[in-house]
């Protein structure tokens, strides 16, 4: 999984706090996807972007979820106010074009809330 | 409503022998499917894809078979490794829907030595 950098790779929050997952993408991609899996699970598309722009974000919670991809700097998706069922893992993936292709995940992110 | 389904959700099989991992879809509308391999705390790692127009694709040890009419697609694995050992997952998508995954929830494969 080499490229797809996602940081933190553990991140523990009390409710109500807010967190903040980041993804670089490998080089020369700039198309950018969000996954959460829930325990035992597979993954669930939250959200597409490309470089300044939500392409797609018919996954995403309507309510404290929030995705960016600003023009310099990684990817963002920002969670308001967490809930104990925020808990999951978050995988970012990667591609160099919209069209269907393989896309490269990052190692996710753990998110905890106590 | 799941629409990749993978129904078995664990596999063991011998070293050597054939590992032979299912997967039904009921969305018609897709038609590029992958096979995603994932270890304990890492992402996933692409395997192999086909697109709808084929019915067989092979990388290595590596085969998958699609059955549009049946809507069932199968990842060979053969000879399975010890290293093979890991959660697989199918994944579907829809060529020209912004290209995003729909995954099943995962197969843990694990390969006796």
């Amino acid at each position: 999984n080499a490229g797809v950098m996602q940081n933190p790779r553990h991140l523990v929050r009390r409710r109500g706090q807010e967190a903040r997952l980041r993804c670089s993408p490998m080089k020369g991609h700039s198309h950018v996807y969000w996954y959460r899996q829930l325990p035992e699970e597979g993954l669930k598309f939250m959200v597409y972007l490309q470089k300044e722009n939500i392409i797609d974000e018919s996954g995403m919670p309507k309510e404290r979820f929030s995705a960016e991809f600003p023009k310099e700097g990684p990817s963002i998706l920002r969670i308001q106010q967490v809930v104990r069922g925020d808990s999951a893992a978050y995988f970012c993936a990667s591609s160099p074009s919209g069209t269907v292709q393989p896309q490269h995940f990052g190692d996710g992110t753990r998110l905890s809330i106590l | 409503d799941q629409q990749v389904k993978q129904n078995s959700p664990s596999l063991s099989v011998q070293e050597g022998r054939i590992s032979i991992l299912n997967c039904d879809y009921t969305n018609s509308m897709f038609d590029y499917f992958l096979w995603y391999k994932k270890y304990p705390a890492e992402g996933p790692t692409f395997l192999i894809s086909i697109s709808s127009i084929k019915d067989k694709n092979e990388d290595g040890r590596f085969t998958v078979f699609l059955n549009k009419s049946a809507k069932h697609l199968s990842l060979h694995i053969v000879p399975s490794q010890p290293g093979d050992s890991a959660v697989y997952f199918c994944a579907a998508a829809e060529t020209g829907a912004n290209s995003k995954l729909t995954f099943g929830k995962g197969i843990t494969l694990s390969v006796r030595p």
